[in-house]
């Protein structure tokens, strides 16, 4: 059971690059989260899905896209990187009833 | 959702219990307290949660005022592992989650 996982774990990019972060849960999970967490910060939640093919916008969804399309996976895209996308970006599930589970983090640089 | 407040910062005695305190006082009747801790970068760790009754288990307890507007974490006998961010967090169960900034847990020696 390998739980969540985040592909890549590090990745450079420079302004302007696009890029797709992959999240996969194996426990069959309705809930995945994509949050962003900058140094000294909390994590801030950029958009959600509660199942396969719906999404919905968090709290900082500007400048990010996500798709749905198999339960399993949950995909966080940058269309145009900017620098401000600097951060370490965490994945989540969960299922209705229960806590949440995280992955390892990835962590961009955008120069 | 209900917004939480915590204090930015909190010191503890390796050995001592560390009570870590929470205002929700906008929280509503089906919203749970949940409680996870980061340490360094890795991802949150959940660690326990509650609906209006006190709850325990192997990590922590957790308090509930009667009113359910602030709530206190307690680990009874901290040690230098425990050193990390503290999110409180209030949520309908199974509706998103949103995290504030936490309390920054220092365990001394």
């Amino acid at each position: 059971n390998a739980g969540v996982t985040q592909t890549p774990k590090f990745r450079v990019l420079k302004t302007g690059q696009s890029m797709t972060l992959l999240c996969a849960q194996d426990m069959n999970h309705e809930y995945m989260y994509w949050y962003r967490q900058d140094p000294g910060m909390g994590l801030r939640l950029i958009h959600y899905s509660v199942g396969e093919g719906t999404t919905a916008k968090g709290e900082v969804p500007d400048g990010y896209n996500v798709s749905r399309l198999k339960k399993q996976n949950f995909l966080l895209g940058l269309e145009s990187a900017a620098p401000s996308q600097t951060s370490v970006y965490f994945c989540a599930s969960h299922p209705p009833r229960d806590t949440i589970y995280f992955g390892e983090g990835s962590w961009l640089t955008v120069v | 959702d209900a917004k939480t407040t915590q204090p930015p910062s909190m010191d503890c005695a390796e050995g001592r219990a560390a009570n870590l305190p929470c205002n929700h006082s906008t929280i509503s009747g089906n919203e749970y307290v949940y409680w996870y801790r980061q340490i360094h970068s890795q991802g949150p760790q959940y660690i326990i949660h509650g609906l209006k009754n006190n709850e325990t288990n192997e990590m922590a307890s957790l308090i509930i005022t009667e009113d359910r507007k602030s709530s206190t974490l307690i680990l009874p006998h901290a040690t230098l592992r425990d050193t990390a961010v503290y999110y409180c967090i209030v949520r309908v169960e199974g509706f998103k989650t949103i995290f504030g900034a936490g309390t920054r847990l220092f365990v001394k020696a």
